[in-house]
């Protein structure tokens, strides 16, 4: 069975440190990773994912995450955090067998506070 | 990118009335709708898979005659609460994967806040 882990309930950050959120997975095969950000009382946007190629993904609103299969992470990071990225951020997995839609396995979100 | 709206954003009903939320894909058909129910402070539960012209896919645990969906065209999907209680009170999130470029993403609907009384 697949599934992703988010280690940290909550994520402090000064406005512009560099932020990371953790994430670790568990597939069989090769992963397909996704990021997304959640504000309050709205539904999920996507933010970037992870197909194959780069271990670096650039993503939207100045996001990126990094692969590694070593360690069967998928880091989102930010070098620069601004209060406006604070929101509920969800990391997500899903198998890269063809044929058919795959079922998408979300952790438990961290939720990501950046301090003026 | 893909735009998924749902209907209403929030609603509050009495205890043992039906409630209708709907989910449509603005701008792509799909086929697949996917709806989620989320607590407060916790993740994504995956409830069904809406399947267009064809019956629903449930998650083991979850009532499909409690849950009653249908995907009557190729861009609407509704998820009926029948019977509402106060325990089913809750976020309801649908998705619809789009699948211009290889994997397909899920685009989210705002979400439904339901408030059962």
């Amino acid at each position: 069975a697949q599934s992703v882990a988010q280690p940290e309930d909550q994520v402090n950050v000064a406005e512009g440190n560099p932020l990371t959120v953790k994430c670790t997975y568990s597939v069989s095969g090769n992963p397909y990773l996704f990021w997304y950000v959640q504000y309050p009382n709205r539904g999920l946007q996507f933010l970037l994912k992870y197909i194959t190629g780069d271990n670096l993904v650039k993503g939207s609103y100045g996001f990126e995450a990094e692969f590694n299969k070593s360690q069967t992470s998928f880091h989102l990071k930010k070098p620069s955090a601004l209060v406006s990225d604070s929101a509920l951020y969800f990391c997500a997995v899903r198998p890269s067998f063809s044929g058919g839609y795959q079922k998408v396995t979300f952790g438990t979100g961290t939720k990501l506070q950046v301090i003026p | 990118g893909a735009v998924v709206s749902q209907h209403p954003s929030w609603v509050i009903c009495k205890s043992g009335t039906s409630v209708k939320i709907e989910c449509r894909s603005l701008d792509f058909q799909a086929t697949t709708m996917f709806w989620y129910r989320q607590f407060p402070k916790q993740s994504l539960m995956l409830m069904a898979t809406s399947n267009e012209g064809s019956k629903a896919t449930y998650e083991q645990g979850v009532e499909k005659d409690k849950f009653l969906i249908n995907h009557a065209s190729l861009t609407l999907s509704t998820l009926t609460v029948t019977s509402a209680h106060p325990e089913d009170s809750s976020f309801y999130i649908c998705s619809a994967p789009w699948t211009s470029g290889s994997p397909e993403t899920q685009y989210f609907g705002p979400g439904t806040r339901l408030l059962v009384l």
